[in-house]
């Protein structure tokens, strides 16, 4: 069992459309991280959320963390063939200073 | 962008070899991390460092060991490599943990163990 549950794994959609994804966990964290992960390349931080229920935009990116901190969610708006890419969620453990991510969404947005 | 280097960009060995992958990073960041890449598990931490000769392990650390005995490097060493090894490898470097960290990833290392 992954300390860090991904829905769904693959998502192929139309430009245009909106779309949400997942990152789940019976834990409790301080803070979670999302990244990005285009194909060739490394992940790229997009944001960190820190207090329950916060919400984050950037540009048509909305993020929010759960009020108990135990999950957090990615919605795109009208998303673009650019947004296509690998999405990870991420929680540094409070123990050993460990960087754990979730298994990822495959994002797919077709023109 | 980081400066986080990784070395070889590909390589293909035999089972039973052994392989190192090296990580360089020119930021003095003191956290480095070792993952691996394979469809469907995301990225899954082998080993990680949190300051020069301080290593622990990750998740699937088994048949890995690794080395920090500089700042800037972190080394990744397969001793006898087996064909459930072939991934991508990818360093992470982190200057702190918590809230405020951002993790900064290498371009990857795809290793093919035949």
């Amino acid at each position: 069992t992954q300390l860090l549950e991904q829905s769904p794994q693959f998502l192929s959609i139309q430009e245009g459309e909106n779309l949400t994804v997942y990152c789940n966990s019976s834990s409790v964290f301080s803070s979670l991280q999302w990244y990005r992960q285009e194909p060739g390349e490394g992940p790229v931080l997009l944001v960190t959320v820190v207090t329950g229920g916060e919400v984050k935009k950037l540009k048509r990116l909305t993020f929010q963390f759960g009020d108990a901190r135990k999950d957090s969610s990615l919605h795109i708006t009208a998303a673009q063939p650019g947004d296509t890419g690998l999405y990870l969620c991420a929680v540094v453990m409070e123990y050993g200073n460990k960087l754990v991510f979730g298994a990822g969404t495959i994002l797919r947005v077709k023109s | 962008d980081a400066g986080i280097t990784q070395s070889p960009r590909h390589k293909v060995t035999e089972t039973g070899t052994p392989v190192t992958l090296r990580c360089h990073q020119t930021e003095n960041h003191r956290y480095m991390y070792w993952y691996r890449q394979d469809p469907g598990h995301g990225l899954r931490l082998i080993h990680y460092s949190y300051g020069v000769k301080d290593t622990d392990k990750g998740e699937v650390s088994d048949g890995y060991s690794v080395s920090r005995s500089k700042t800037e490097d972190f080394l990744l060493t397969l001793e006898s490599a087996t064909s459930s090894q072939t991934s991508v490898y990818f360093c992470a470097i982190s200057e702190r943990t918590g809230a405020g960290s951002e993790a900064f990833f290498g371009q990857g290392t795809r290793l093919t163990v035949v």
